[in-house]
């Protein structure tokens, strides 16, 4: 069964600096993974996703995901943090049912804190 | 602008009572998706549609019922027999083509009086 996993419940920067958020998964095939993000009492926003292709993947606002097959990872970057990304992040991956349809697998989200 | 509109965004349950979550989408996305949201538990789906008047069951349906007359709606009701409503209910809505990413709509927060 795919499953990813975010092993961070929070994670803390300070503006200007370099921030990460971690994703792992397992899967069976090729990974189709997502990044999401959701600011309080919100729906959650598309960011980015990696199907194939290159392994550094651009997204909205800045934010960018390394795939690394390898370290079956996704982790989330920007290279400078705002106080207004503060927020909830989700990871999620692919899954293919019985039925041949789709659906996403979410991670329990990394809550990510700006400091000013 | 297209996207997906839920409503109410509070809503509040009795004891006993069904309610029903509204969801209305202007994509002209084939699939829609019902997740339920608790604290720390990521999403968890509930109910997923393909195509209008057929549906599946996700991981958590149990308590739940939903119907898909139309493309663009794909109302959640929450049974009494579902015990434990407290959530915030997430509406989400593809293509249902591979690899296109899901849009969901702000959300209904669902609690008990």
């Amino acid at each position: 069964a795919q499953s990813v996993a975010q092993p961070e419940d929070q994670v803390n920067v300070a503006e200007g600096n370099p921030l990460t958020v971690k994703c792992t998964y397992s899967v069976s095939g090729n990974p189709y993974l997502f990044w999401y993000v959701q600011y309080p009492n919100r729906g959650l926003q598309f960011l980015l996703k990696y199907i194939t292709g290159d392994n550094l993947v651009k997204g909205s606002y800045g934010f960018e995901a390394e795939f690394n097959k390898s370290q079956t990872s996704f982790h989330l970057k920007k290279p400078s943090a705002l106080v207004s990304d503060s927020a909830l992040y989700f990871c999620a991956v692919r899954d293919i049912w019985m039925d041949s349809s789709y659906k996403l697998i979410f991670g329990s989200g990394t809550r990510l804190l700006v400091r000013p | 602008d297209g996207g997906i509109t839920q409503s109410p965004k509070y809503l509040f349950r009795k004891e006993g009572q069904n309610v029903t979550l509204s969801c209305e989408q202007n994509l002209n996305h084939d699939a829609m998706y019902w997740y339920r949201q608790d604290p720390g538990q990521g999403l968890r789906l509930i109910y997923y549609s393909q195509i209008v008047n057929d549906f599946q069951k996700g991981d958590i349906a149990e308590g739940y019922s939903v119907s898909r007359e139309k493309k663009e709606s794909f109302p959640l009701t929450v049974t009494s027999a579902q015990k434990n409503p407290t959530a915030f209910y997430l509406c989400a809505s593809s293509s249902g083509e591979e690899g296109q990413p899901q849009h969901f709509g702000d959300g209904t927060r669902l609690s008990i009086l």
